[in-house]
């Protein structure tokens, strides 16, 4: 069965420091993966997708994310966080095999906190 | 250009009503997508358009859900009768093709009392 894990309810981190968010994923063919944030009373927003090719893929803000394949995961990192990265973020994955649908499996979410 | 357009943005019935929910894909978007988020749990899919037609509704959870895209430009959510484990926020996503990234509306809060 596909599944998403996001193991962090929550990440804190300093303003100007790295930041790590955790996402790892189980499917039975190529995996397609996305990262999307949600701010406050919003929709989701695409962040960055890895689909084929290089395994660091860079995104929007200034985020990136790390595909590896070994330990099925698909961080997503920034360098340095700013306080208006606050927000909750969402991976997902698409089963490349999974025929003419469209679904994605998304993780439980994880809220960034920045603080200044 | 506009984005994925969804109202209402929030709806509050009581148990046994009926309440229908609105998606507006963006313009030439054949892939229409509904999603949900219940009780700050992950977000599960419904169902899939490509243009009018339903191409996966494995995820739509029982038949008081009906989806429609007449004419595959807007979509329809109805939930008849509404009971309270619907309450939720509803989105709805369009993409290009189903493998480019789905552009998600901001979603209605459903509230059944």
């Amino acid at each position: 069965a596909q599944s998403v894990a996001q193991p962090e309810d929550q990440v804190n981190v300093a303003e100007g420091n790295p930041l790590t968010v955790k996402c790892t994923y189980s499917v039975s063919g190529n995996p397609y993966l996305f990262w999307y944030v949600q701010y406050p009373n919003r929709g989701l927003q695409f962040l960055l997708k890895y689909i084929t090719g290089d395994n660091l893929v860079k995104g929007s803000y200034g985020f990136e994310a790390e595909f590896n394949k070994s330990q099925t995961s698909f961080h997503l990192k920034k360098p340095s966080a700013l306080v208006s990265d606050s927000a909750l973020y969402f991976c997902a994955v698409r089963d490349g095999r999974s025929g003419n649908t469209g679904k994605l499996i998304f993780g439980q979410g994880t809220t960034l906190q920045v603080k200044p | 250009e506009a984005g994925v357009t969804q109202f209402p943005s929030h709806s509050v019935i009581e148990k046994g009503q009926t309440v229908t929910l609105r998606c507006d894909p963006i313009s030439g978007h054949d892939n229409l997508y509904w999603y949900r988020r219940v009780m700050g749990k992950e977000i599960k899919f419904l169902l899939h358009f490509v243009k009018e037609s339903k191409q996966d509704e494995s995820g739509m959870p029982n038949n008081r859900f009906l989806a429609e895209r007449t004419g595959g430009t807007y979509s329809t959510l109805k939930v008849q009768p509404a009971e309270l484990e619907d309450s939720g926020v509803y989105f709805c996503a369009s993409s290009q093709s189903r493998n480019q990234p789905q552009h998600f509306g901001d979603g209605t809060r459903l509230s059944i009392l």
